[in-house]
């Protein structure tokens, strides 16, 4: 399988604080997107970052991407209640017009 | 602007039956991927559609197909049911004809076979 690893597989922290996830992959890509998973939504897309690219900032989100290492991560500043969810790490390859699924992190934020 | 439409959102089949699940794409977009979702195994791709044609097939036997219309639509089907088949079914939808486009997800359908 192509799938992702991300980790830790669990995050519990204190509102306030800030929420670090990582995601790390196998092969060459073309680009890596993060996304959030809750009950009450669904799956939404938070941030695209391109393989060209280091790091992309949106709102208290920072992505980073290191192609050397074959990894990324996800740093959510100043946590909310509202940030409790599943992120989870999705990777394009060449030409083939998929999404290949990290294992995604549980994130707690505890009021 | 609606969203991603899935229906239904809950089903129950008995093994070995078939079913047919929908998905509205939102208005525009040309682009419709399917994919399960399941604890064990968590997001897989499934296929991906644009303009009618099936431009990629994941690692899922042949009793999962899929189909677009013209309108965009798409429908997956899954037949010969088994208990493995339970899962988070989830549609997406994007714009772009290319890669790296941000894909808006449905709300899925959560089909458990008995």
């Amino acid at each position: 399988s192509q799938q992702g690893e991300e980790d830790p597989q669990a995050l519990s922290i204190q509102e306030g604080e800030n929420a670090t996830m990582n995601c790390s992959y196998k092969t060459s890509i073309n680009n890596l997107q993060w996304y959030r998973q809750n009950s009450g939504r669904g799956l939404v897309h938070l941030i695209l970052i391109r393989s060209n690219e280091r790091e992309k900032h949106s709102g208290r989100l920072r992505v980073t991407l290191d192609t050397s290492k074959k990894s990324s991560s996800l740093l959510i500043t100043a946590s909310r209640a509202a940030d409790t969810a599943s992120y989870f790490c999705a990777t394009e390859y060449d030409s083939n017009y998929q999404l290949i699924w990290g294992a995604g992190t549980k994130l707690i934020i505890k009021p | 602007k609606a969203g991603v439409t899935q229906t239904p959102r809950y089903l129950i089949k008995t093994r070995g039956q078939q079913v047919t699940l929908s998905c509205s794409p939102i208005s525009g977009h040309r682009s419709v991927s399917w994919y399960q979702q399941t604890p064990g195994q968590g997001l897989q791709f499934l296929f991906e559609y644009f303009s009618e044609t099936q431009r990629n097939k994941g690692n899922f036997p042949g009793r999962f197909s899929g189909r677009q219309f013209s309108n965009s639509r798409s429908e997956m089907n899954v037949s010969t049911l088994e208990l493995g088949d339970s899962a988070l079914y989830l549609c997406a939808s994007s714009f772009g004809a290319g890669m790296g486009t941000e894909a808006f997800f449905g709300q899925g359908t959560r089909l458990t076979v008995v």
